[in-house]
């Protein structure tokens, strides 16, 4: 258990529904990121935020996903209008500085 | 666009063998490259390197960096069941002088130990 935790662990939903994920950080952690992981692939970067600051965005995060870390601490994920192709293990992590990355458990995410 | 490639994809051994992991990358900017272990889970934590030949250990497994060859290798000694899992390498790149911590990450080797 690396600290960070997130929830659900597993969400499947039809398509074309809504969801959201939690992120909830390294207290002390002002930086945060999410990551998308499909199968046999290493995790891919979505978005970062420093404190409450969204600093960057993947050209992989289409407009119907959103994410907040509202107040700078815990994080949510969006997605609106989920596809199948939005399967995946959704992971966060976080950091007090920009190098060893504290992975939470992850999200699974299947969309039928 | 940031780049990482791993090889070989998977790999099977039997306790008590050496392996070694590939990891060669491209990158604007380089920062430094990271080693994670993944088993039916998130990603840990196993080394951080920035400097080229100086080599990181813990315990039976050790990494170092090739800055001018744009690689690094993982080797593991005396392999166990447990090491068992997917080998993740990542690099992170400075981007306008100010590092976003954002990690680029390989496909991952497989790497199966049987007793």
């Amino acid at each position: 258990d690396t600290g960070v935790s997130q929830d659900p662990r597993h969400k499947i939903t039809k398509r074309g529904q809504n969801v959201t994920f939690r992120c909830d950080p390294i207290s002390e952690h002002n930086r945060l990121y999410w990551y998308r992981q499909t199968l046999g692939q290493g995790p891919e970067f979505l978005t970062y935020f420093q404190n409450e600051a969204q600093l960057e965005k993947s050209r992989l995060l289409s407009d119907r996903f959103s994410a907040e870390r509202p107040k700078g601490s815990f994080s949510t994920l969006e997605i609106q209008r989920t596809e199948q192709g939005d399967s995946a293990m959704y992971l966060c992590a976080s950091t007090l500085q920009p190098n060893e990355q504290f992975f939470g458990p992850g999200t699974r995410l299947t969309v039928l | 666009e940031d780049k990482v490639v791993q090889s070989p994809l998977s790999l099977v051994v039997h306790e008590g063998d050496t392996v070694t992991l590939n990891c060669s990358y491209e990158v604007t900017n380089f920062r430094s490259l990271l080693w994670y272990k993944q088993e039916k889970k998130a990603p840990t934590f196993l080394f951080m390197l920035t400097s080229s030949g100086i080599e990181k250990k813990s315990g039976r497994l050790s990494s170092i960096l090739d800055k001018k060859e744009l690689f690094s290798i993982l080797n593991i000694t005396a392999t166990q069941t447990g090491d068992s899992a997917v080998y993740l390498c990542a690099v992170e790149a400075n981007a306008g002088g100010t590092s976003y911590g954002k990690l680029t990450f390989g496909q991952g080797t497989i790497l199966t130990v049987h007793p």
